[in-house]
């Protein structure tokens, strides 16, 4: 059965580095999405993306955060300058183009920040 | 803005017994989607049931069905047959097409 993948499983960075969080989404889903869940906390939305553009973001998705597809299989969030309070798990997720909007979650990142 | 509130923050209940997960939203939309989400342990995220506004019919999957009031934006959760696996975190979640607004969780323990 095909699979959201993430990698890595875990990422350690320092304060004020950039980091890279890489997806592949299902093959055949046209619109991509990140989310963060902070310990304990509730998943928070992120950024939706679609043709190659981001369809929606919330507050939480400042300057600090981008987006990319580079390629036709990856899909990308670059955290430009991590803070501690960045510290979160990390989900892709992809749905395909039907009226279904069920969305597909990969295994996360566990991103920290010291 | 649309908000998800559920209002256990856990719950409990014996092997082989049902229990009932509590969900309400808020919207002013008339399409729209819900969703229950699993998230055990591991912390990994799945599915597990979908219904659409514009259904009356209350969605079932094998052990897992809802109760879906429209007039009054409650989407409760039914597990029947309660099993060990089936302890988890569990997620109400809401959406008109992009982005999922989730609720804050309830946690499920399954008792032997």
């Amino acid at each position: 059965e095909p699979e959201v993948t993430q990698t890595p499983s875990h990422q350690v960075t320092q304060m004020g580095q950039e980091v890279i969080l890489r997806c592949v989404p299902i093959s055949n889903h046209l619109y991509f999405y990140w989310y963060r869940q902070i310990l304990g906390q509730k998943v928070e939305f992120l950024v939706s993306f679609y043709n190659n553009e981001i369809s929606e973001k919330s507050e939480i998705f400042d300057d600090q955060f981008s987006v990319e597809r580079p390629d036709g299989s990856n899909f990308t969030l670059k955290i430009r300058s991590t803070k501690l309070e960045d510290s979160a798990m990390y989900f892709c997720a992809s749905r395909d183009g039907t009226g279904l909007y069920e969305q597909y979650f990969g295994p996360g990142t566990r991103l920290t920040v010291t | 803005a649309q908000t998800v509130t559920q209002s256990q923050p856990e719950m409990s209940v014996q092997e082989a017994e049902t229990v009932t997960l509590s969900c309400t939203y808020d919207t002013s939309e008339s399409d729209y989607y819900l969703f229950w989400y699993k998230q055990p342990p591991s912390r990994q995220m799945i599915l597990v049931i979908r219904q659409e506004a514009y259904k009356q019919q209350n969605a079932t999957e094998n052990r897992f069905s809802v109760n879906f009031q429209k007039a009054a934006k409650s989407f409760s959760l039914k597990i029947s047959d309660s099993q060990l696996g089936d302890a988890a975190m569990y997620f109400c979640a809401y959406s008109i097409g992009y982005a999922l607004n989730f609720g804050k969780g309830t946690s499920l323990l399954v008792t032997p």
